[in-house]
């Protein structure tokens, strides 16, 4: 079956611009979560939508948002960019069954604010 | 203190050797706990899941978990050169609610 794709794989913004990044998941699976990935801070967790309602937010300013689909596609939304948001920003789908658990990440979207 | 605390490494260990890589975290109320491997420019992967004490088994990797002690670990058996990246351990579910905190990750390099 289709891996969790991501779009767009690159992007470069300005300063100010917004940005919204889009993740498709792994059919069946119905959570989606978010994470940014930078040399400094690592990986972080972003939200977590489950069913089109958002389930966990981590800790970023308002400015990071995210939605999702009755198709489970979600996206996320960063207005105002700051430098600081140049950063890997990853997304994976995830199901749990029972007991077992599983989360596959998505190839990331590579993202420049200049 | 750092929520999840990991060695940063590298560590580094002969081919076939077990491979042991230790995670502290802070939060005594975390539920569930993972460990990902990520190779360098790629995306991690999900290489085990544990919530209850003791250990968890699946092929040559093995997951121990220590509530009391709030340490998980993670052993790789007959360690492989391909095994060479870095691991990320992960907590969720603690006083904070399910968001996963990450640790920073140890890079294991395993020499043929």
């Amino acid at each position: 079956k289709a891996g969790v794709t991501q779009t767009p794989r690159y992007l470069i913004k300005t300063r100010g611009q917004q940005v919204t990044l889009s993740c498709s998941p792994i059919s069946g699976h119905r959570s989606v979560s978010w994470y940014q990935q930078t040399p400094g801070q690592g990986l972080q967790f972003l939200f977590e939508y489950f069913s089109e309602t958002q389930r966990n937010k981590g800790n970023f300013p308002g400015r990071f948002s995210g939605r999702q689909f009755s198709n489970s596609r979600s996206e996320m939304n960063v207005s105002t960019l700051e430098l600081g948001d140049s950063a890997l920003y990853l997304c994976a789908s995830s199901r749990s069954a029972g007991l077992s658990y599983e989360q596959y990440f998505g190839p990331g979207t590579r993202l420049t604010v200049t | 203190q750092k929520e999840v605390e990991q060695n940063s490494g590298p560590l580094s260990v002969p081919e076939g050797a077990i491979a042991s890589l230790n995670c502290t975290y802070s939060d005594r109320g975390s539920q569930s706990f993972f460990w990902y491997r990520q190779y360098s420019g790629k995306s991690p992967e999900l290489i085990m899941f544990i919530y209850s004490n003791g250990d968890k088994e699946d092929g040559r990797f093995t997951a121990q978990l220590n509530k009391a002690s709030q340490y998980v670990s993670l052993l790789i058996r007959d360690s492989q050169p391909s095994d060479s990246a870095t691991y990320l351990c992960a907590v969720n579910g603690g006083t904070g609610g399910f968001k996963t905190i990450f640790g920073a990750g140890t890079r294991l390099f395993v020499k043929a």
